[in-house]
């Protein structure tokens, strides 16, 4: 069965620091792959997606995210973090057979610090 | 905004009684997907719908049922309700089955048992 990890339950950066939230996925063939940011009381919004082809994608909001078959990792990166961005962040598996579920991480806190 | 809707965004009730959240899904979509997300289970997948027929099914309670209407828009029947299940509870939509189309989520339903 598919499985995704997100190895750091909570990461506090500073504001203007890069950052990168780790994503680890239990899968044979190449993965959908996504990450999805959740703000308080909100809903999950679509950060970026990556079915194949060119390994980093862009996001909106300035993530960009690499995908490592090598490493089973999908991990998302911002070269220099907001305010704003302090959130709840979600690694998810999309499913391979069509009827099956998507398969999403435990997240990941993010707390800026002024 | 997604495009998905959920109504209502708040309910309070009391133990023992029944619910029902509702959710349209965005313009298009013909999946809809049912989670639910509280503090010490994460986010947590209860049921898929396809175009009006059931795809798949998470860890669903019994006590728990959900149906998609012929024009779309899926209801979370929650009934004989227990304290433990106050939750955040989500709605999110695709356009179809396959893993690389996303989930887009509705901003949640707030559902407290008292």
């Amino acid at each position: 069965a598919q499985s995704v990890t997100q190895p750091d339950i909570h990461i506090t950066v500073s504001e203007g620091a890069s950052l990168e939230l780790r994503c680890n996925y239990s899968y044979g063939a190449t993965p959908y792959l996504f990450w999805y940011v959740q703000s308080p009381g909100q809903g999950l919004q679509l950060l970026l997606k990556y079915f194949s082809g060119d390994t980093l994608v862009q996001g909106i909001k300035g993530f960009e995210a690499e995908f490592k078959r090598s490493q089973s990792s999908f991990n998302l990166r911002k070269p220099s973090v907001h305010w704003s961005d302090a959130a709840e962040y979600f690694c998810a598996v999309g499913p391979t057979n069509t009827g099956n579920q998507f398969y999403f991480g435990t997240g990941t806190s993010l707390t800026v610090i002024p | 905004d997604s495009g998905v809707t959920q109504t209502p965004k708040h309910l309070i009730t009391a133990t023992g009684q029944r619910v029902t959240l509702r959710c349209s899904p965005r313009s298009g979509d013909l999946s809809v997907y049912w989670y639910q997300q509280s503090l010490d289970q994460g986010l947590q997948f209860l049921i898929q719908y396809y175009n009006g027929e059931e795809r798949a099914k998470g860890n669903i309670l019994e006590r728990f049922s959900a149906q998609q209407f012929p024009d779309l828009h899926s209801e979370l029947n929650l009934s004989s309700l227990e304290l433990g299940d106050s939750a955040l509870y989500f709605c999110a939509s695709s356009v179809g089955l396959e893993g690389y189309s996303p989930l887009h989520f509705g901003n949640g339903t707030r559902l407290t048992v008292t």
